[in-house]
């Protein structure tokens, strides 16, 4: 749960697929999660994935996990305005003594043109 | 029902003040987190409740007091603060801080200004 690397900006047109990148390097990692952050807000769950799983697919996110190479994506469909924001990947690893935490990737932010 | 409510939504403090930030789940999860993160930057663990017990404090400052009253309540007690703790902190929550599968779900922050 040490480090957590992504892109720092993608732009892409509107109605057009985005697809955001994320590395990770602890093997140990059990779930890996996205959180979208819009300006001056919280960050909003979208979708997560379990280590033993390839992809994972909820309405217009596709997640792909590729655990040998440590690499995860978060593909949007249709990509609307709405979408633009902060993405952050986050890995969820073993802390020790039975507990859990969370590591943040930089976060990637999205730029929809109309 | 997802949420988490932190109040207040904006705080704006003077470097003697005194100030509380509040956080508030009803999905009965048992563990919650401060996160503080600073602009374009990923968010920060701060502290970690576990069933109200503080289970993690990552180094932070004794100038940041976390306390769990209850369950459903954490709150993060502010006093001689510094203009560089000026941040979005973040409350979160999550059904059990040891378990595997668990999502953990943010609140909106509180937008803290100490000048």
């Amino acid at each position: 749960g040490e480090d957590v690397e992504q892109s720092l900006f993608l732009s892409v047109r509107e109605g057009d697929s985005s697809v955001i990148n994320c590395t990770y390097t602890d093997s140990s990692s059990t779930y890996l999660y996205w959180y979208k952050q819009e300006p001056g807000a919280g960050l909003q769950l979208l979708t997560y994935i379990f280590s033993n799983m390839d992809m994972k697919q909820d309405q217009r996110l596709t997640v792909l996990l590729n655990k040998k190479d440590k690499h995860l994506s978060l593909r949007i469909a249709d990509t609307q305005t709405g979408d633009s924001a902060i993405y952050f990947c986050a890995e969820r690893w073993n802390s020790g003594a039975g507990s859990y935490q969370l590591t943040f990737g930089k976060g990637t932010k999205l730029s929809v043109i109309p | 029902d997802t949420e988490v409510t932190q109040t207040p939504k904006h705080l704006v403090m003077g470097m003697t003040n005194k100030k509380s930030l509040k956080c508030e789940q009803h999905m009965g999860h048992r563990a919650m987190y401060w996160y503080k993160q600073k602009a374009k930057k990923p968010p920060e663990l701060m502290f970690v409740y576990s069933y109200e017990k503080l289970s993690i404090n990552e180094s932070v400052p004794s100038r940041f007091s976390p306390e769990c009253p209850n369950s459903s309540l954490l709150n993060l007690h502010l006093h001689a603060l510094q203009p560089e703790d000026s941040a979005l902190y973040l409350c979160a929550s999550s059904q059990d801080h040891g378990q595997e599968n668990t999502e953990a779900f943010f609140g909106q922050g509180t937008r803290l200004t100490v000048v």
